[in-house]
This record gives structure tokens, sequence and C-alpha cells, in this order.
């Protein structure tokens, strides 16, 4: 089945700075990915949708300028999540798609916990 | 509102058991409903896809139906282990998803 990667596993970050996180698709292009956030013993909520080589759709409540995300290619999503703060502390989860928006189903990365102090 | 309701207690069984999860949904017409298991610390790993002409798709221990007039899915898992215990986790849509919130299974041996 499809493969999608992310990095890092895991990152600690002092409060007030940047962390990028990567979500690569192994091996199919990903026409769209989607980042989704985990808080604890909470369900995962969708953040925003990336198609490759456009902006981001952000869901409501979710600040594009806090949370930058980038599409540059077919296998290739990253999430910057700047001026970190403690309360930005989750789970963000990636999947890839290479169907479009609607197009086909999703796979799944295995997660990214980030810890803000 | 838009609501998808899980379970939000956990789910005790004795191995061997047969698990039943439920999922319902309101002012929804999901075309697809999909089933996820996720570890803790870990992302959802896909189980089962079942669209709204199907009333029923199974895989192997696995069995999803589908009611879109009670607007419900049930998720059962027969001979459970102990190593199904998870939280399962019902999702909406093909590739962009809506999640319900889960429910925790402990299988115990």
């Amino acid at each position: 089945g499809a493969v999608v990667s992310q990095h890092p596993s895991w990152v600690i970050c002092k409060s007030g700075t940047s962390v990028k996180i990567e979500c690569r698709s192994l091996d199919f292009q990903a026409t769209t990915m989607f980042w989704y956030r985990q808080f604890p013993k909470q369900s995962l909520m969708l953040m925003a949708t990336s198609n490759e080589g456009s902006k981001a759709t952000y869901e409501q409540g979710v600040e594009k300028d806090k949370f930058l995300i980038n599409h540059a290619s077919l296998t290739l999503s990253t999430l910057t999540v700047t001026s970190a703060h403690p309360e930005d502390s989750s789970f963000y989860i990636c999947s890839a798609s290479f169907g479009g928006k609607s197009g086909t189903e999703a796979f799944f990365g295995q997660g990214t916990r980030l810890t803000v102090v | 509102s838009q609501k998808i309701e899980q379970n939000s207690e956990a789910l005790n069984i004795q191995e061997g058991k047969t698990a039943t999860l439920t999922c319902n949904y309101t002012n929804y017409s999901p075309a697809y409903l999909q089933w996820y298991r996720q570890d803790p610390g870990r992302g959802p790993v896909f189980l089962l896809l079942i669209r709204e002409n199907e009333k029923e798709k199974r895989k192997e221990r696995l069995k999803v139906t589908f009611d879109t007039t009670l607007k419900q899915s049930l998720f059962h898992i027969t001979a459970s282990q102990p190593a199904d215990s998870a939280t399962y986790l019902c999702a909406l849509g093909l590739s962009m998803l809506t999640f319900g919130g889960g429910t925790r299974l402990m299988v115990k041996p």
C-alpha cells in the first residue's frame, strides 16, 4: 500500500521558536495532503488541506499565519508552527491522497508529537 | 450542527468474544465511511471503507455495516484478541475526513 512518512516523530522546542514538520509520500505522488491535530484523549481535527503548487485551505479557527503549510512538490508537504507556545503542544498527523480533494482515499503518516516548553 | 458520536467509554471484553463498536452521525450524508485503528502515540491505521450503497463489508475478522437511514455504522471484531486492544475511530469522507471521538477497546485474556 501507499506509504506516508512524517519527520520528526517527536520534537521538543522552546516557546517562541518555530518548528517544521515534514510529510512525504514515499511511493506515490500526492496531489493533496491534509494536516490534522490531535490533543490528548481527543480525536483528529482537520487543520488544513494543501494541494501541490497552490495555497493551503485552512479550517475555521486555524491561524494560517501561525501554521504555515508548503506543498511545493507532489511528494512533500511541510507544516511550520511559528512562534510556538505551550498550547500548540499536540500530536500533528498528515495524510496524503493522490486523487485530489475528493478523488481517492488518503494514507496517514505516523504522526509528530510536538512539545513546547 | 454536524456531529459524529462514538461511545467515549472504553469497551472491555473477554478474549474470543465479538466486539461491537458504534458510530452515529447527524447532519451528514456521507458517501463513504471509514474505520481506523489508532494505538497510543501513533497515526491512524486504515481498516475498512464502506460506501453509501453498501450495507456490509468484511475483511478477515472485521465487519462493518452502514445504515444510511439510521445514520449509523457498526464495527465488529470477531474472535477478539488482546492485540486488538486499541482506539477505533470512525471517519466520514474519502480523503478529507471528519473523525469521531473514538472508542477505546480493551480485550482481556
